[in-house]
């Protein structure tokens, strides 16, 4: 069964501390994606990455970093974090030339206070 | 810029049909998918339509006609369990561009 795996389902941080949220998939997809959900916006890109140690700026990085040091793994990370990245986020993977289905990890809950 | 337009709320009762329709303005087209989403849930795929025409999996049809822009997912037979956030997506290319999604419609079912 395929599978993307994000380490955190739910994390509380304090505003300007640096967070991580790790993703690992294994399905061998060059492509993987960090998504921001929220009510009434939809999924947001962030960031994507075509291959390790690539990585391509989404419509929404401002406040965000992105690592693929390995072709599994794809972390975001929040440099300073502020309330306004208190979210959900999912990551994605798909196959290299886009493939026609993205699978999601089960998302990350980060609530900022 | 991309847009991908879908009602952001619909209700149907058990048992009945409920269309969602998504009209898109994209940069490029390559294909048409729909993903559903439980709360708390990831987002599953559920259809793909790269052609015109009606795409039909079990209770659930897509359709797409490439020179209205527009696609739209059925769900027939409805049950409370159809309860979830349905979202339609772009893939402009045949590459790497990631896809486009809308907002997302969320769908509830009543008795």
């Amino acid at each position: 069964d395929v599978k993307v795996t994000q380490s955190s389902r739910y994390l509380v941080k304090r505003t300007g501390e640096k967070v991580f949220l790790e993703c690992v998939q294994d399905m061998d997809h060059e492509n993987m994606f960090w998504y921001r959900q929220d009510p009434g916006l939809g999924l947001r890109l962030i960031y994507f990455s075509y291959d390790v140690k690539m990585k391509e700026k989404g419509d929404i990085p401002e406040g965000y970093s992105v690592s693929r040091e390995k072709k599994e793994r794809f972390s975001l990370i929040l440099e300073s974090a502020s309330t306004n990245q208190t979210s959900m986020y999912l990551c994605a993977s798909i196959l290299a030339g886009g493939g026609n289905t993205i699978y999601f990890g089960e998302g990350s809950w980060l609530t900022v206070v | 810029g991309q847009s991908l337009e879908q009602p952001s709320e619909v209700t149907a009762v058990e048992g009945a049909i409920v269309q969602i329709n998504c009209t898109y303005q994209t940069s490029g087209f390559y294909g048409l998918s729909w993903y559903q989403q439980h709360d708390g849930g990831a987002p599953t795929f559920l259809s793909y339509n790269a052609l015109d025409g009606l795409e039909e999996t079990g209770r659930f049809s897509s359709f797409l006609s490439r020179s209205d822009s527009y696609g739209y997912l059925l769900l027939q037979e409805l049950q409370m369990k159809d309860s979830a956030s349905y979202f339609c997506a772009v893939r402009v290319n045949s590459g790497n561009t990631p896809l486009v999604f809308g907002k997302g419609t969320r769908l509830s079912v009543i008795a």
